[in-house]
């Protein structure tokens, strides 16, 4: 039973533009959530994290959005760069860590 | 500062051969992990050590061992490869658990 999920396996954006990439979890008890980032052959890279006694983080170009209601999580990345095109993996911890299956950004010049 | 390390970068096995995945840190880390990443299943933990002396199983464990050596190095064994374990290992640390991990560069295992 996946208890991240990231829906989207694929996303292009604009260079300028925002990129949305979203991410729901189904274990309420976990209070700790991330994002990383990931170039190919190599590893992940920690990008940003956010409490659940929050709702909002930002640091830079990028934000994440915890929505505890909807168990659902989401990072903005404004302005979106060609750098940025990756694999984004949202992480969720407690007892243990659980990631989700990733999304990969294309952002176009 | 190195960061993670691991050792080999690449490796080829046969069918039932044994092999072991080094890990070392050099950021005085007490919390060391081991992943996994297959194509569309994201990152599954195999083993964790919370601390030097313990270890833990994770989501998918069967198959293999682990050893937390000392402080820095948490080693990942594979006793009877099987064709099922061809994946891309990555090794992990954090100063303790449930904080951000640092991730190693990753050992691509191809089992035939």
């Amino acid at each position: 039973d996946q208890q991240v999920k990231q829906n989207s396996p694929s996303l292009s954006v604009q260079e300028g533009r925002i990129s949305i990439l979203n991410c729901d979890y189904t274990n309420s008890m976990f209070d700790y959530f991330l994002w990383y980032k990931k170039y190919p052959a190599e590893g992940p890279t920690f990008l940003i994290s956010i409490s659940s006694i929050k709702d909002k983080n930002e640091d830079g170009r990028f934000t994440v959005f915890l929505n505890k209601s909807a168990k659902h999580l989401s990072l903005h990345i404004v302005p979106s760069q060609p750098g940025d095109s990756a694999v984004y993996f949202c992480a969720q911890t407690g007892n243990q860590f659980y990631f989700g299956t990733g999304t990969s950004l294309t952002v176009i010049p | 500062n190195a960061g993670v390390t691991q050792t080999p970068k690449f490796q080829v096995l046969k069918t039932g051969q044994s092999m072991t995945l080094q890990c070392a840190q050099d950021m005085n880390h007490n919390s060391m992990y081991w992943y996994r990443q297959d194509p569309g299943m994201g990152l599954r933990l195999i083993y964790y050590s919370a601390s030097e002396g313990t270890t833990d199983k994770g989501e998918v464990p069967n198959g293999y061992n682990v050893s937390r050596l000392n402080k820095r190095e948490f080693s990942l064994r594979l006793e009877s490869a099987a064709p099922s374990q061809t994946s891309v290992y990555f090794c992990a640390s954090s100063e303790e658990r449930r904080v951000t991990q640092y991730f190693g560069p990753g050992t691509r295992l191809l089992v035939l």
